[in-house]
């Protein structure tokens, strides 16, 4: 079983749907959680992180981690086409422990 | 503010022809390291760096050779480019290893083909 699991899609949805963005993990002792963004042509960009377990919202978007299941989300309320991207999860134990990545999910966003 | 910058954008080589991808950063991040993309295989580590003088393999690294001499450049050799080789790889820097609170800076990704 690998790490950190992530659907690689495409995702394809309406503008102005929500949009749910998933990846499941092994291993518990993480507790960093973080959401990358990557545009086209593009390198990742950190869009949001959340240390252990709880929600946290930044305008559209709001992360989500259920440490008893190993499962996060991230919601995109009020989805835009330049919300079109491909979503990396990536996870980490502490400041010296390697980030691991999920493969990401392509996401469109249709007008 | 340069950020983390990559050289070339582009490169095309030819089976057994040997290159460097050069990237450099600015803001005297101690961790860095080399990924490769590939369709369906999402970002994997080739080698990372935990400061001038320290190198270490990471998840892919055949092929690749990598130094630290300074704290600012870190390139990426390889050493005789083969098909599957081809791929698009970023360089990143982050203040430490892990996470905890600081963010990773990607390059913009140097796009290689090996025909």
């Amino acid at each position: 079983q690998k790490e950190v699991e992530q659907d690689p899609g495409p995702l394809s949805v309406p503008e102005g749907a929500i949009v749910s963005l998933n990846c499941t993990y092994s291993n518990s002792a993480f507790q960093y959680f973080m959401w990358y963004r990557q545009y086209s042509r593009k390198g990742p960009e950190l869009l949001m992180y959340t240390y252990s377990s709880g929600n946290k919202e930044d305008g559209r978007f709001t992360a989500q981690v259920d440490k008893s299941s190993k499962y996060i989300s991230l919601f995109i309320r009020d989805s835009q086409p330049s919300d079109s991207a491909t979503y990396l999860c990536a996870m980490s134990r502490n400041r010296d422990d390697k980030i691991i990545f999920g493969k990401g999910t392509r996401l469109h966003i249709l007008p | 503010n340069a950020g983390v910058t990559q050289t070339p954008k582009f490169q095309v080589l030819k089976t057994g022809q040997s290159m460097t991808l050069q990237c450099a950063q600015d803001m005297n991040h101690e961790y860095m390291s080399w990924y490769r993309q590939d369709p369906g295989m999402g970002l994997r580590l080739i080698h990372y760096s935990v400061g001038a003088g320290i190198t270490d393999q990471g998840e892919v690294p055949n092929g690749y050779n990598v130094s630290r001499s300074t704290t600012e450049d870190f390139p990426l050799r390889l050493l005789s480019a083969a098909p599957s080789q081809t791929s698009v790889y970023f360089c990143a820097s982050s203040l430490t290893t892990g996470f905890s609170g600081n963010t990773i800076y990607f390059g913009e990704g140097s796009w290689l083909t090996v025909v």
